[in-house]
């Protein structure tokens, strides 16, 4: 079975400085990564996926994500945090072999210094 | 397109009652998710539905926690009887399908049991 770990529960950054999140995902074959951001008192909603092809993926809200497979890693990167990015964010695995399901890890949350 | 629609936002009850949260997933969707979030267990999966049909309901806590889907454009999710460990916030989400789709979630019930 897939799993995802987050490693960072909390991040303070200050606004404009840049921000990188680390995921770590376990499974056996190539996995279907996604990351999702949740503002405070809202659902999930998809920043960017992974399937295949190029292993820098952008998304939305300017943020991009790297998968190295060398380290089973999805880390998600912003250049210059604006204050709007206070959130928690959330790494998830999907696979073939499970169906629809998405295993998702534990979030960040992040918080933006003026 | 409203998106995925949960109903109520807001749920306050007593140990003891039955509560029914519902849900109105985006049209044309044919997966359905239910998942539950809190912050010692973060974000779990309960239950999830593939043309109405539950497919997986192993994250199902314990009998009092029941499912349906009855067509395609509704799902409820019931607790008989409610327990003050069940508050939480409860989740919709909605896939076009295939296991690399995105999930889109709705706004999410937050149930508080007394």
């Amino acid at each position: 079975a897939q799993s995802v770990t987050q490693p960072d529960i909390h991040i303070t950054v200050s606004e404009g400085a840049s921000l990188e999140l680390r995921c770590n995902y376990s499974y056996g074959a190539t996995p279907y990564l996604f990351w999702y951001v949740q503002s405070p008192g809202q659902g999930l909603q998809l920043l960017l996926k992974y399937f295949s092809g190029d292993t820098l993926v952008q998304g939305i809200k300017g943020f991009e994500a790297e998968f190295k497979r060398s380290q089973s890693s999805f880390n998600l990167r912003k250049p210059s945090v604006h204050w709007s990015d206070a959130a928690e964010y959330f790494c998830a695995v999907g696979a073939k072999a499970a169906g629809n399901k998405l295993t998702f890890g534990g979030g960040t949350r992040v918080l933006v210094k003026p | 397109d409203a998106g995925v629609i949960q109903s109520p936002r807001h749920e306050v009850t007593e140990m003891g009652q039955e509560v029914t949260l519902r849900c109105k997933p985006i049209s044309g969707h044919n997966s359905l998710f239910w998942y539950r979030q809190t912050m010692m267990r973060g974000l779990e999966l309960l239950i999830y539905f593939n043309n109405n049909v539950p497919i997986d309901d192993s994250g199902m806590p314990e009998d009092r926690f029941s499912a349906k889907m009855p067509n395609a454009s509704f799902s409820t999710l019931k607790i008989q009887p409610s327990e003050p460990r069940d508050s939480a916030v409860y989740f919709c989400a909605s896939s076009p399908g295939d296991y690399y789709n995105e999930q889109f979630f709705g706004p999410g019930t937050r149930l508080t049991v007394l």
